[in-house]
């Protein structure tokens, strides 16, 4: 079955670069997608990637696709303490199936 | 445009009791999906409609869980009875497209979380 792979947590200081990674085993994925989470709240989408894709930037957001070793990245640039939540990879053929979830913490 | 709206937003609960959730997904939206996100997990898909029609209900705890869309808007997802192990946060959310094309966006709600004691 599919598999969601991610680091638990990140801790950055504001300005500086986040980079949040990802492995997921299902390569018949069509989609890659990156949600947010802040306490409280559901899920946002933050960027997507298709599956032929290798790279999508969007404002201060880069996402990296490694088809081959099936490995996902996201980046965001200039992170600031409004970024601090939680960060999940999800792939999707026909549903989604999220990751655990990376925490990422901006330090002043 | 409105989101997706959920309630109630907290519940807690005894063991073997029973427990109802709502949800009214964004107006115009087909397709509408149940997840269950338990504490430091990502959320896991428990059910999914097109319309009125269940499309994937494959990880829905069929014993205890039940959930409807009777008229292809509103939905209602019940437990019954809670166990301790179904303490979590339960997410509805809907997307404009068709169910099992993965393209279109899915929106969620905020949730409902649910603590069995």
């Amino acid at each position: 079955g599919e598999d969601v792979e991610q680091s638990l947590f990140l801790s950055v200081r504001e300005g500086d670069s986040s980079v949040i990674n990802c492995t997921y085993t299902d390569s018949s994925s069509t989609y890659l997608y990156w949600y947010k989470q802040e306490p409280g709240a559901g899920l946002q989408l933050l960027t997507y990637i298709f599956s032929n894709m290798d790279m999508k930037q969007d404002q201060r957001l880069t996402v990296l696709l490694n088809k081959k070793d099936k490995h996902l990245s996201l980046r965001i640039a200039d992170t600031q303490t409004g970024d601090s939540a939680i960060y999940f990879c999800a792939e999707s053929s026909t549903k989604l199936t999220f990751g655990t979830g990376t925490q990422l913490k901006v330090e002043l | 445009e409105a989101g997706v709206a959920q309630s109630p937003r907290y519940k807690i609960i005894e063991k073997r009791q029973s427990v109802a959730f709502w949800c009214n997904p964004i107006s115009g939206h087909a397709t509408l999906y149940w997840y269950q996100q338990i504490l430091g997990q990502g959320p896991k898909l428990l059910i999914q409609f097109q319309n009125n029609g269940v499309v994937d209900d494959s990880q829905l705890p069929k014993d205890r869980f039940s959930a409807e869309r009777l008229k292809g808007v509103d939905s209602t997802l019940k437990i019954q009875p809670a166990k301790l192990e179904d303490s979590a946060v339960y997410l509805c959310a809907s997307s404009s497209g068709l169910a099992g094309v993965s393209r279109y966006e899915q929106y969620f709600g905020p949730g409902t979380r649910l603590t069995v004691t």
